[in-house]
């Protein structure tokens, strides 16, 4: 059974700080990751997406892959209190389909 | 200019009953999808279609029946209601099966009384 993992949380960050967000995967041969962010009683929205070769950036938000470990992170720079939200962690499986975790709620204090 | 819609938002009906819900996306994507996500925020793949095929359809029971009449539309037929079945339900589309940046609708709660 193909698994991604994430704490569900709270994840409780001071405003401004870096908030780090972690989701593990068992399929070794996944390649492509992804984030999306859920506010309550809302739609997952994606953040960002990442393939195995490599790292992203994009303003605030960076997601990294650790291969040999097996896990994905997303770090938010300059926390803001709209960053609080469920982060939902998502790995392509091997038939194309969307492997989900739990999610980690993140609340981020002024 | 909505991307994903949904309707209903909400809907509350007795166990038992037949509802459905509907699904519309006009980004033009060629694959969408059914979730179902619980009280616990876990997200669930139902059913995906591709160009009107069917080409995702976990374990759930056959109360569930999916219709793509198109690309543009996927609806979800409920039969018999239970307790169990109340959720919030997710459409979703993406740009083809390959590419999963998938983009959802607002979601409709369902509430079996």
């Amino acid at each position: 059974q193909k698994e991604v993992e994430q704490n569900s949380g709270p994840l409780s960050v001071p405003e401004g700080a870096i908030a780090s967000l972690n989701c593990t995967y068992s399929d070794r041969g996944s390649q492509s990751f992804f984030w999306y962010r859920q506010y309550s009683g809302k739609s997952p929205e994606l953040i960002m997406f990442i393939y195995s070769n490599g790292d992203k950036e994009d303003g605030r938000f960076t997601a990294q892959l650790n291969k040999a470990s097996q896990y994905v992170s997303l770090l938010i720079r300059d926390s803001q209190p709209s960053d609080s939200a469920t982060y939902l962690c998502a790995v392509r499986g091997s038939n194309y389909q969307l492997i989900w975790g739990a999610g980690t709620k993140l609340i981020i204090k002024p | 200019d909505t991307a994903v819609s949904q309707t209903p938002k909400y809907l509350v009906t007795q166990m038992g009953n037949d509802k459905s819900i509907k699904c519309e996306q006009n980004l033009g994507h060629d694959t969408m999808y059914w979730y179902k996500q619980d009280s616990k925020k876990f997200l669930k793949i139902m059913f995906s279609y591709n160009n009107k095929e069917l080409i995702i359809n976990e374990t759930v029971p056959n109360r569930f029946s999916p219709k793509s009449p198109d690309k543009a539309h996927l609806n979800l037929h409920i039969n018999s209601l239970e307790l169990g079945d109340s959720a919030v339900y997710f459409c979703a589309s993406s740009p083809a099966a390959t590419y999963n940046e998938q983009f959802f609708g607002p979601g409709t709660r369902l509430t079996v009384l």
